[in-house]
């Protein structure tokens, strides 16, 4: 499978604790998108990497909230003291813009729950 | 701000009917939009995108119509399937590579 994967697919965890997510793009895809989406809404942009940039934050990314893509390759997403309002499916995209068109491919997503 | 939105909610459609699925974007700049289809756990699948430059764009049994003046943008699925079933999305991408989704419109066909 060439596609968008990401891992955890489901995460469950207690408020206040930290959880970290990985998004693996499709290969030579040089950007990289992190949404979010909560049931019944469209995804809502959180940020994105050009190679290993992080070239945009949303403002809805709180301070607690944090990604990297050390590599160009793979990123993480990590959220500090979750609280019950980051439960969500977070969703990873990646994209290789060209003559003006930037098809982005979504991953599976990962559903975090927080208790 | 910008918005995108759809008109309906939900759209319930015999099996082998047309459907139509229609969104409306607010920024006038916008010049790339992109539909997505979503079923229930999964991330958003890529249908059809379309630029400003054009009116409609076909792909396989779907075609995107894109109205510049009145700035509305419509999904036509033909022949409609069970299999078609899942949360429809468009998506402004104006924004140089961030997308707007506007908030969706859930499909169900009847057979």
């Amino acid at each position: 499978d060439t596609g968008v994967s990401q891992n955890p697919r489901h995460k469950i965890t207690k408020r206040g604790q930290n959880v970290t997510f990985r998004c693996d793009p499709i290969s030579e895809h040089n950007r990289l998108y992190w949404y979010r989406q909560t049931l019944g809404q469209g995804p809502e942009f959180l940020t994105y990497f050009q190679n290993e940039a992080q070239l945009e934050k949303s403002r809805l990314l709180s301070d607690r909230f944090s990604a990297e893509r050390p590599k160009g390759s793979f990123s993480t997403l990590e959220i500090q003291r979750t609280e019950q309002g980051d439960s969500a499916m977070y969703l990873c995209a990646s994209s290789r813009p060209t003559s003006g068109r930037e098809t982005q491919y979504f991953g599976p997503g990962t559903r975090l729950l927080v208790l | 701000g910008e918005s995108v939105g759809l008109h309906l909610p939900t759209l319930s459609v015999q099996e082998g009917d047309n459907s139509i699925i229609n969104c409306a974007y607010s920024n006038s700049a916008s010049d790339y939009f992109i539909w997505y289809k979503q079923e229930s756990g999964k991330g958003p699948q890529f249908i059809i995108d379309i630029r400003s430059n054009m009116d409609k764009r076909q792909g396989q049994r779907v075609t995107v119509l894109l109205n510049k003046t009145v700035k509305h943008l419509s999904l036509q699925i033909a022949a409609t399937q069970p299999g078609d079933s899942a949360v429809y999305f468009c998506a402004d991408g104006y924004q140089g590579g961030k997308l707007i989704f506007g908030q969706g419109t859930e499909l169900s066909v009847k057979p």
